[in-house]
């Protein structure tokens, strides 16, 4: 079975410090990875995504995400948390063949001064 | 929220009404889907369509509608039969390139209410 798991609903870190978010995934064949951020009453923007090449993604807002294989994890960073980073943020994934995306729950992150 | 509309942003319902949310893409996507989002949940897949004249059912699609007669648009019917209709909705479009599903970009959604 395909599936994305953000195994933290909440995630809390003092602004200027690293953030970590985490995201694991279970689905057969190469994935295409993507993480998205969520503002209140907003739609998704889309951050950054790995299909193949360098493990280190770099995208949007000074983030980047690490691929990890053997791990099948697809963790997002910032070296530096800033206040405006404070959203939900979430985790996706596509197979081969497959026709859609599959989401996981989503990562509240709060950043506090 | 790049090139996609939804229209309207907030929209009230009165119990046994229809009621049909409006999603607009300009990039040119082959592909389109409708979410549900409920406070503190994730994202949950009601229809989708890869072409124009065909769509699928998602994990939620009892309650719901759609067409897909031009590329460009792919509205969503909510209707009487979906008892607890009260949620954000999210229109997402995206292009298919070698066998997956590229990037999916959102509108900025629309809030339907139950009165």
């Amino acid at each position: 079975a395909q599936s994305v798991a953000q195994p933290e609903d909440q995630v809390n870190v003092a602004e200027g410090n690293p953030l970590t978010v985490k995201c694991t995934y279970s689905v057969s064949g190469n994935p295409y990875l993507f993480w998205y951020v969520q503002y209140p009453n907003r739609g998704l923007q889309f951050l950054l995504k790995y299909i193949t090449g360098d493990n280190l993604v770099k995208g949007s807002y000074g983030f980047e995400a690490e691929f990890n294989k053997s791990q099948t994890s697809f963790h997002l960073k910032k070296p530096s948390a800033l206040v405006s980073d404070s959203a939900l943020y979430f985790c996706a994934v596509n197979g081969y063949n497959f026709n859609k995306f599959y989401f996981g729950s989503g990562t509240k992150l709060n950043v506090k001064p | 929220d790049g090139g996609i509309t939804q229209s309207p942003k907030y929209l009230f319902r009165k119990e046994g009404q229809n009621v049909t949310l409006s999603c607009e893409q300009n990039l040119n996507h082959d592909a389109m889907y409708w979410y549900r989002q409920d406070p503190g949940q994730g994202l949950r897949l009601i229809y989708y369509s890869q072409i124009v004249n065909d769509f699928q059912k998602g994990d939620i699609a009892e309650g719901y509608s759609v067409s897909r007669e031009k590329k460009e648009s792919f509205p969503l019917t909510v209707t009487s039969a979906q008892k607890n209709p009260t949620a954000f909705y999210l229109c997402a479009s995206s292009i298919k390139t070698s066998g997956h599903t590229d990037t999916q970009y959102f509108g900025p959604g629309t809030r339907l209410t139950v009165l």
